[in-house]
């Protein structure tokens, strides 16, 4: 499976600020997708990143608030924009390979926002 | 919507025994079924799946069932043993996993 990196892997932020995490992964993959895990609950699909085009999100996440970007099959971004403590929470990439519908995650990005 | 409900949220079990995690899922399209285990401060690795053209997949001491008219999956770990204590997810996906529904998650305590 492909080896993914996340950067930062956690932080501390005040409210108000902005954080982009990095996700690298070492092969080219066609699904790349954003998570969020909130302290002690489930998996939430934030967007689905597209490379060459706006991402798809989730009822309930807005561009405005988490801008992602795809440059290319191998990287992406995803922006927590005017944090708030309810902000805080692990974000994860995963991705998807070409020939299976299995996902594989990376390391995560613990937030805290006070 | 598309829904997951996984039950137990918790389960506690003694070393040497089995362990049973249900799911249920809601969207007919659903055919593709993964399972991630979720150790503390680590990120979700799979551990087993199954498509919906599988009634049951075995691997080592865990097995996955498939009752696709009922829209039921089930996990079964055999001999737990402590490092087996983790938060355990199903998901459930159509193909090509565009969109991946998990459950709630349920914390499986091994106790030695």
């Amino acid at each position: 499976s492909a080896v993914i990196s996340q950067k930062p892997s956690r932080d501390i932020c005040q409210r108000g600020t902005s954080l982009t995490i990095q996700c690298q992964v070492d092969s080219q993959v066609t699904m790349m997708f954003w998570y969020r895990q909130q302290p002690g609950q489930s998996l939430t699909l934030i967007a689905t990143a597209n490379q060459g085009s706006e991402a798809t999100y989730e009822s309930g996440f807005v561009i405005d608030k988490f801008p992602i970007s795809r440059p290319n099959l191998t990287f992406s971004t995803l922006t927590v924009s005017n944090m708030s403590p309810e902000d805080s929470s692990i974000y994860l990439c995963s991705v998807g390979s070409g020939s299976s519908d299995t996902q594989y995650f990376g390391p995560g990005t613990r937030l805290t926002v006070l | 919507g598309e829904n997951v409900e996984q039950h137990p949220s918790t389960l506690s079990v003694q070393e040497g025994d089995s362990a049973v995690i249900k799911c249920t899922y809601s969207d007919s399209a659903s055919n593709y079924f993964p399972w991630y285990k979720q150790e503390l401060g680590k990120r979700p690795q799979l551990i087993i799946d199954i498509r919906s053209n599988v009634g049951e997949k075995k691997d080592q001491r865990i097995a996955v069932t498939l009752n696709k008219t009922a829209k039921h999956f089930s996990l079964h770990i055999t001999e737990t043993q402590p490092e087996d204590s983790a938060v355990y997810f199903c998901a459930a996906s159509t193909t090509g996993g565009f969109k991946t529904i998990f459950g709630a998650g349920t914390r499986l305590f091994v106790k030695a």
